[in-house]
């Protein structure tokens, strides 16, 4: 089944520990990107991947770095997590095509993050 | 940039009646226009797309029209059933500048309920 996964689904932690949501998606997309959704703001891009070894800040990067060593994983990881940093989180993927027109975007089931 | 501007909710509607929910977009050049679904608890889904003006999106009842003269691409369905319970996100895709690069922009979301 095609599907972009990540994982944990919930978690809860404290201010400066360092942690990382993992996304892997089993439909060999070139491109990969992390949200984050708040109430009242919608879907906001934190970063992207073209490809492997290519990303790129989105809206809100700041708090977060990504890597992209390989195709199918994208783990979002969090230095030094802060409470406002508490949100929900979705990894996506899309294809793209030889015009490098995309996919419309698969999303994974979100990650529910508390930072306390 | 590009902005994505959607009717505010909550909405809420008895089963069988008509649904629109409102989206307007700002962009340069010709972006693709989509509607996501997000049903509780999990992530957003592809509902509809349309990649050019006057194309029309459908979907499990529900149709959206790309109208470049008044850049909107507005939500309807005849008859919402409980199961349309959800939050819809209007989006807008573009090629963005540069060589490969990617952008897609999402609306704030509106939240439908639908009642028996």
């Amino acid at each position: 089944e095609a599907q972009v996964t990540q994982n944990p689904r919930y978690l809860i932690t404290v201010t400066g520990k360092k942690l990382t949501v993992t996304c892997s998606q089993n439909m060999n997309h070139e491109y990969m990107s992390w949200y984050r959704q708040d109430p009242g703001l919608g879907l906001r891009q934190i970063y992207y991947s073209m490809n492997v070894e290519v990303t790129d800040k989105g809206d809100v990067p700041e708090g977060y770095k990504v890597s992209r060593k390989e195709k199918r994983n994208f783990p979002l990881i969090l230095e030094s997590p802060s409470p406002n940093q508490t949100s929900l989180y979705f990894c996506a993927s899309s294809s793209q095509d030889r015009g490098g027109r995309n996919s419309p975007l698969h999303f994974g089931n979100g990650t529910r993050l508390t930072v306390t | 940039g590009n902005s994505v501007t959607q009717m505010e909710g909550p909405v809420t509607l008895s089963e069988e009646a008509f649904l629109t929910i409102n989206c307007t977009y700002t962009a340069t050049g010709y972006p693709s226009l989509f509607w996501y679904v997000q049903y509780p608890g999990e992530g957003l889904q592809l509902l509809l797309k349309a990649t050019k003006a006057d194309d029309k999106g459908s979907n499990k009842g529900f149709e959206a029209t790309y109208r470049k003269e008044t850049t909107s691409f507005h939500l309807e369905k005849g008859s919402v059933q409980v199961s349309d319970s959800a939050v819809y996100f209007c989006a807008l895709s573009d090629r963005g500048s540069g060589a490969g690069s990617y952008q897609l922009t999402f609306g704030k979301g509106t939240k439908l309920s639908v009642i028996p």
